[in-house]
């Protein structure tokens, strides 16, 4: 069965720091990988995506994510944060079935 | 999005209630999906539609049923509410044509079950 991990629940970071969250999936076969972001009180939107070609994807607001097959990885990163990047972060993989599935989730506090 | 709407936004309820919650969409997307948020739990799949005469269970349906009224109607009920039902719940909608399936939320309702 597919599964999506994501170790970091909570961050907490000051402006300008660099941000990477973890995400870990577990399936063998091809995968579409995904980041979510959920702004406070704000639906799910769409970050970035990886579906084949170039492992290192770029998205909105300066994100970025690489897709390492070998360790079962997408993780997000970001060389310098914003206060406006406080938001829940959700990792979310799609195999075969066409279903996403979804990571916990990362929640990460930025202060200025 | 926009172009999914969730209505109502937020509900306060009684055990035992029934329940209606309610997801239009104008983009067209065939494919609907319910959702239910809990903390530190992310979300998890309720229910989906892939098209008005095709619904599916997803990993937890126990408690609830669905009703694809039509392409761009996709309705949740909770037929007798419990209080661990209290949650935040999203609809979706998805187009897989042009091969990228990427999925579109709704802005999410909010669910207390007293």
């Amino acid at each position: 069965a597919q599964s999506v991990s994501q170790h970091n629940h909570h961050v907490i970071l000051s402006e300008a720091a660099s941000l990477e969250l973890g995400c870990n999936y577990s399936y063998g076969g091809t995968v579409n990988l995904f980041w979510y972001v959920q702004y406070p009180g704000q639906h799910l939107q769409l970050l970035l995506k990886y579906f084949s070609g170039d492992p290192l994807v770029k998205g909105i607001k300066g994100f970025e994510a690489e897709f390492i097959k070998s360790k079962f990885s997408f993780n997000l990163r970001k060389p310098s944060v914003q206060w406006s990047d406080t938001a829940e972060y959700f990792c979310a993989v799609k195999g075969n079935t066409d279903k996403l599935i979804f990571g916990t989730g990362t929640r990460l506090q930025v202060f200025p | 999005d926009a172009d999914v709407t969730q209505t109502p936004r937020n509900r306060i309820t009684k055990t035992g209630k029934r329940i209606m919650l309610e997801c239009s969409q104008t983009k067209g997307h065939d494919r609907m999906y319910w959702y239910r948020q809990d903390p530190g739990l992310g979300l998890r799949l309720i229910y989906y539609s892939f098209d008005v005469k095709d619904i599916n269970k997803g990993e937890i349906s126990d408690g609830y049923s669905v009703s694809r009224q039509a392409q761009a109607k996709f309705s949740l009920s909770l037929e007798s509410a419990i209080p661990n039902q209290t949650a935040l719940y999203f609809c979706a909608t998805s187009d897989p044509s042009g091969g990228e399936n990427i999925q579109y939320f709704g802005a999410g309702t909010r669910l207390s079950v007293l």
